[in-house]
């Protein structure tokens, strides 16, 4: 299994801000994922995050919206640029150990003014 | 492309009480099949993986079971409890190293005293 942590909890932005996501495993996982969960709906997976390399975005997210970065096997950040009312969501942070299992962070609730 | 619905959207039951959640997909190509847990505002706790191979999971009070040629998967929770009260996802994972989750729209589970 995996213990995945993520900071801030919560935070509470203006619009045209960024706020930066990190998210800590604390064992080594294959692959990082990050998911937004919008009021009352389920999850979206928003891209994955390769080590070394440019992140894998989903169909209707882009790099310059979220950038994302995973320096090594446990930890990654993601980036939520220019905000508006409209990102306010849950982001959630997850990691897939030795390709079968996935773990999910307890989530960054973010409220954007 | 893959659908997972989980029905009922909603429900409620008197403590003590044995029930049934039910996940459907349309594609049986998948890799494995997970349920989880989420309460409100939190993360995911992941319950039971279940590999496309095999046909149930067991963990305590709870048991998973998978029928791929028909596209469907159950979670049943025995003798139930106030603190199982919460939303409940199933997720299935294609085929390939690199696939991704489908999440299901979640059924909310109220235990009552």
């Amino acid at each position: 299994s995996a213990v995945i942590s993520q900071k801030p909890s919560r935070d509470i932005c203006q619009r045209g801000t960024s706020l930066t996501i990190q998210c800590q495993v604390d064992s080594q996982v294959t692959m990082m994922f990050w998911y937004r969960q919008q009021p009352g709906q389920s999850l979206t997976l928003i891209a994955t995050a390769n080590q070394g390399s440019e992140a894998t975005y989903e169909s209707g997210f882009v790099i310059d919206k979220f950038p994302i970065s995973r320096p090594n096997l446990t930890f990654s950040t993601l980036t939520v640029s220019n905000m508006s009312p409209e990102d306010s969501s849950i982001y959630l942070c997850s990691g897939r150990v030795g390709g079968n299992e996935q773990f999910f962070g307890p989530g960054t609730r973010l409220t954007v003014l | 492309k893959q659908e997972v619905t989980q029905i009922p959207a909603a429900l409620s039951v008197p403590e003590g009480e044995n029930l049934v959640l039910n996940c459907s997909f349309t594609d049986s190509a998948i890799y494995n099949l997970q349920w989880f847990r989420q309460d409100p505002g939190k993360g995911l706790t992941s319950l039971l993986l279940i590999q496309s191979s095999q046909r149930e999971q067991t963990s305590g009070r709870l048991n998973a079971s998978l029928d791929k040629s028909s596209g469907r998967s159950t979670l049943y929770i025995a003798a139930s409890q106030p603190g199982d009260s919460a939303t409940y996802l199933c997720a299935v994972r294609g085929t390939g190293t690199a696939s991704k989750l489908t999440f299901g729209t979640g059924t909310r589970l109220q235990v009552t005293l």
